[in-house]
């Protein structure tokens, strides 16, 4: 595999499921993000985290929870969604946080759809 | 605060017309401007980027130029193709401890031959 890699890519889950995403980058990147893609709305960042730590958290609501386990794997904890949290969500990762600009590099998303 | 303003889609356009997407910014502080292009079932690329005022990005024919006086990050390519059909997103980052990037809400492109 190379690049960024999302599994599963397509998800249908009911409100009372309990469900995860994971995101693989094998770029050797130390910053890893979740953007969350709904239909006429711009992407919107949800979480950052750089070498495992979360330095951004955008207000998201507490029923998605972001891990880290490692620099090369991030995961979204899904419990109790609301239909409008149907959406694509990507992932992406960059070399770091550092000053100056780094490529992020995205996944293929996850389309989540909540019944 | 800042923000990325794109032109509306749907866009539909003939093979080798030539091609137009506008991009208006608001940003304190000094921002780099990217296109990036989602093709239909992938995640976003990289296009092209522009990192001070007066700066042209260019990649696969597509070409920008970061127009500071007008805040303005336009898009333009010269003769489209049907593989140019995709959603492209305009973005800023600006550095504040940490980068940032902040996306317009696209505009879908639909080439036909």
């Amino acid at each position: 595999e190379t690049g960024v890699t999302q599994t599963p890519r397509h998800l249908v889950m009911g409100m009372t499921n309990k469900k995860s995403l994971k995101c693989e980058q094998h770029l050797g990147h130390n910053a890893m993000y979740w953007y969350k893609q709904s239909a006429k709305k711009p992407l919107e960042l949800m979480f950052v985290y750089n070498f495992k730590e979360q330095t951004e958290n955008n207000s998201v609501p507490s029923r998605f929870s972001p891990e880290c386990p490692n620099s090369s794997h991030l995961f979204l904890h899904l419990h109790t969604l609301q239909p409008e949290d149907s959406a694509l969500y990507l992932c992406a990762s960059s070399q770091d946080l550092a000053s100056g600009f780094y490529e992020q590099f995205f996944g293929p998303g996850t389309r989540l759809t909540v019944l | 605060g800042n923000s990325v303003t794109q032109m509306e889609g749907p866009v539909t356009l003939s093979e080798e017309a030539f091609l137009t997407i506008n991009c208006t910014y608001t940003a304190t502080g000094y921002p780099s401007l990217f296109w990036y292009v989602q093709y239909p079932g992938e995640g976003l690329q990289l296009l092209l980027k522009a990192t001070k005022a007066d700066d042209k990005g260019s990649n696969k024919g597509f070409e920008a130029t970061y127009r500071k006086e007008t805040t303005s990050f336009h898009l333009e390519k010269g003769s489209v193709q049907v593989s140019d059909s995709a959603v492209y997103f305009c973005a800023l980052t600006v550095f504040q401890g940490a980068q940032k990037l902040v996306f317009g809400q696209g505009t879908r492109l639909t080439i036909n031959p």
